[in-house]
């Protein structure tokens, strides 16, 4: 298993575009999280889903900021639109069942001029 | 609400000095407590879980109720001890992470 995937590993952009970061959890693996990570803030949660379903989003910053997961093996995080202090690592990891332990992909870092 | 706190961004030792990364955390629960480590180039994995009182890698991590504390510690620190390392708090199936502290242990 290659683990969590995410793409692209790098994006750059420029303020005001749509943004869109892809994430594939682990084959199994029922719960995915979205994480942004900043030096100021750490790691963040921004959005976990449970079955493909949305649980609790209350970590997504603002309304510009969206997040899909249309079967088991996808999810989307998209910025529309993009600004200069988006620029972060987003983290996707995922879980299975009661497992306390977390499976991270590779990040990708969004740069935002 | 849950809160976890690590006061140092950045931490330098000597290689075989002790080592001791601090977490604070905030929860009126039974609380359930990690650390994950990033080392250059890899990706975010777990550490270790205080509930399993296991020493990996050399570290270890006690759980002080009274301190709300989870400060994660090692006697000799090694080169490839060198990474980030972030405290977290599970509530729930939610993780609440601190801001991480970038370890660096020089020759």
């Amino acid at each position: 298993d290659a683990g969590v995937i995410q793409s692209p590993r790098h994006e750059v952009t420029e303020m005001g575009q749509e943004v869109t970061l892809r994430c594939k959890p682990i084959s199994g693996h029922d719960y995915l999280f979205w994480y942004r990570q900043t030096m100021m803030r750490g790691l963040e949660l921004l959005i976990y889903f449970n079955n493909n379903v949305p649980i609790d989003d209350s970590g997504m910053p603002e309304d510009r900021f969206s997040a899909k997961m249309p079967n088991a093996s996808f999810s989307t995080l998209k910025i529309q639109p993009s600004e200069p202090r988006d620029s972060a690592v987003y983290f996707c990891a995922s879980k299975y069942g009661l497992s306390d332990e977390q499976f991270f992909g590779p990040g990708t870092r969004l740069t935002v001029l | 609400a849950q809160r976890v706190t690590q006061p140092e961004k950045l931490l330098s030792v000597f290689k075989g000095a002790p080592v001791e990364l601090k977490c604070n955390y905030s929860y009126s629960g039974s609380p359930e407590l990690f650390w994950y480590v990033q080392y250059s180039r890899q990706r975010l994995q777990l550490l270790l879980r205080h509930i399993s009182r296991e020493s990996i890698k050399g570290f270890t991590a006690d759980l002080n109720k009274g301190e709300t504390s989870f400060h994660l510690k090692k006697p000799f620190a090694q080169e490839e001890d060198s990474a980030m390392y972030y405290c977290a708090l599970k509530y729930g199936n939610q993780f609440y992470f601190g801001t991480g502290t970038s370890l660096t242990v020089i020759p």
